[in-house]
């Protein structure tokens, strides 16, 4: 069982619908990133959160340290939205990676 | 802008073949990292490196192994390429200090035949 799971793997939405992505897992941790990767381009960082919540203009990132789990939303979801959003945890002295999500944004 | 590049963006080898795999990076960053990112498994860390001439194992260092001669270079080996060594490889790159804020390059696909 991985350390970090991702739901769903799979996601397609219509331009403009709200969308969101979620990210449970089993240890410890001392902070969570949201990563994207763009197709056949590297990764790059969203946010990285230990508590609460942030938001970076359409994108907002919550996190419950408590129940372990973390949600990335999408607001008027565009098409050059569509790409892999990976959540990744800060577990020891490395990062643990979920499987990532592939999300489509169609117009 | 930081910057990390990787030397080929795909590759195709043979079953057997030596393969070696660059990444560079322009930050003077102290660690760097090789992760192989496969469907359905995400990304897996191979080796990382904190210093030249360190070097540690990840989760999956069977089957590969590294060097780091300097400080901006760091190289992934596979010895004798397998068909399940197929995958996307990815580096990446952090300052000591903050070794989770990393920097990835563009990455290889790596094909084995």
């Amino acid at each position: 069982k991985n350390e970090v799971e991702q739901s769903p793997q799979n996601l397609t939405a219509q331009e403009g619908e709200f969308i969101t992505i979620n990210c449970s897992y089993s240890v410890g941790i001392s902070a969570l990133h949201w990563l994207q990767q763009h197709p056949g381009g590297g990764i790059v960082s969203l946010f990285m959160l230990s508590s609460g919540k942030k938001k970076h203009g359409r994108l907002i990132a919550t996190i419950n340290i408590q129940e372990k789990h973390s949600s990335l939303h999408i607001t008027a979801s565009h098409p050059r939205d569509s790409a892999v959003y990976i959540c990744a945890v800060e577990y020891g002295n490395k990062l643990v990676f979920g499987a990532g999500t592939i999300l489509r944004v169609k117009s | 802008d930081v910057k990390v590049t990787q030397s080929s963006r795909y590759l195709v080898k043979r079953t057997g073949e030596k393969v070696f795999l660059e990444c560079v990076q322009d930050m003077d960053h102290e660690n760097m990292f090789w992760y192989r990112q496969d469907p359905g498994l995400g990304l897996r860390l191979i080796y990382f490196s904190y210093d030249v001439k360190m070097k540690e194992k990840g989760d999956i260092p069977e089957g590969y192994s590294v060097s780091r001669e300097k400080k901006e270079r760091f190289s992934l080996i596979l010895e004798s390429a397998s068909t399940n060594q197929t995958s996307m490889y990815l580096c990446a790159s952090s300052f000591r200090d903050n070794s989770y804020e990393q920097y990835f390059g563009p990455g290889t696909r790596l094909t084995v035949t």
